[in-house]
């Protein structure tokens, strides 16, 4: 089993469209959790941290569910823009290793 | 803003030669890594520098070696490439976060390798 697991995609939606994808991980350990967003030949860059009480950056959603070990991340609205793989980032327990996820990939179309 | 540069962006090389690629950030971070990133796969941690004067192996650590030469400067070298280290190299750099776990990740815009 994969530490992080995403579905791969692509998820092909709308512009105005609501999607959400799932994250799982393995590790029980884990305490910092994140989204990151790649565009297509570009370099992660970090859309946002994960809290426990799950937060809000607006029309992103990002929720954490320890007991099953799941993570969510919810975009409303979608934009044309939004367009990129989402890269699902958890900690191993340690302090100074993430484990990627190989990243869900987004297609919002016109 | 420069933030993390990698070098060089693109580079062919022959099996069993030898390169180093470089990567450099300004905004004073303490801990510093490199990463491959293949298809279909999560980016995979290589080797890692938590301060200057320490480095660690990460997940795939075979057939490199790393140089933290000073807080800004971290080095990935290839010593006899292979053909399976094809892959995207990102460098990244960071702080700590809550609770000192790790923070934001900054990457470099990667460097694309080929070994034919």
């Amino acid at each position: 089993r994969k530490e992080v697991e995403q579905d791969p995609g692509p998820f092909n939606v709308p512009e105005g469209a609501t999607v959400a994808f799932n994250c799982t991980y393995s590790n029980s350990a884990s305490q910092s959790f994140f989204w990151y967003r790649q565009d297509c030949r570009k370099e992660p860059k970090l859309l946002m941290s994960v809290y426990s009480s799950g937060n809000e950056d607006g029309r992103f959603t990002a929720q954490l569910n320890r007991a099953s070990q799941y993570i969510s991340l919810l975009i409303r609205d979608s934009k044309l823009s939004d367009s990129a793989t989402y890269l699902c980032v958890v900690n191993d327990g340690r302090y100074n290793k993430l484990i990627f996820g190989a990243g869900t990939r987004l297609a919002v179309h016109p | 803003n420069a933030g993390v540069t990698q070098t060089p962006k693109f580079q062919v090389l022959k099996t069993g030669q030898s390169m180093t690629l470089q990567c450099a950030q300004d905004m004073n971070h303490n801990s510093m890594y490199w990463y491959r990133q293949d298809p279909g796969m999560g980016l995979r941690l290589i080797y890692y520098s938590a301060s200057e004067g320490t480095t660690d192996k990460g997940e795939v650590p075979n057939g490199y070696n790393v140089s933290r030469l000073n807080k800004r400067e971290f080095s990935l070298r290839l010593e006899s490439a292979a053909p399976s280290q094809t892959s995207v190299y990102f460098c990244a750099s960071s702080e700590p976060g809550l609770a000192g776990f790790i923070g934001e990740l900054f990457f470099g815009e990667g460097s694309r390798l080929t070994v034919l």
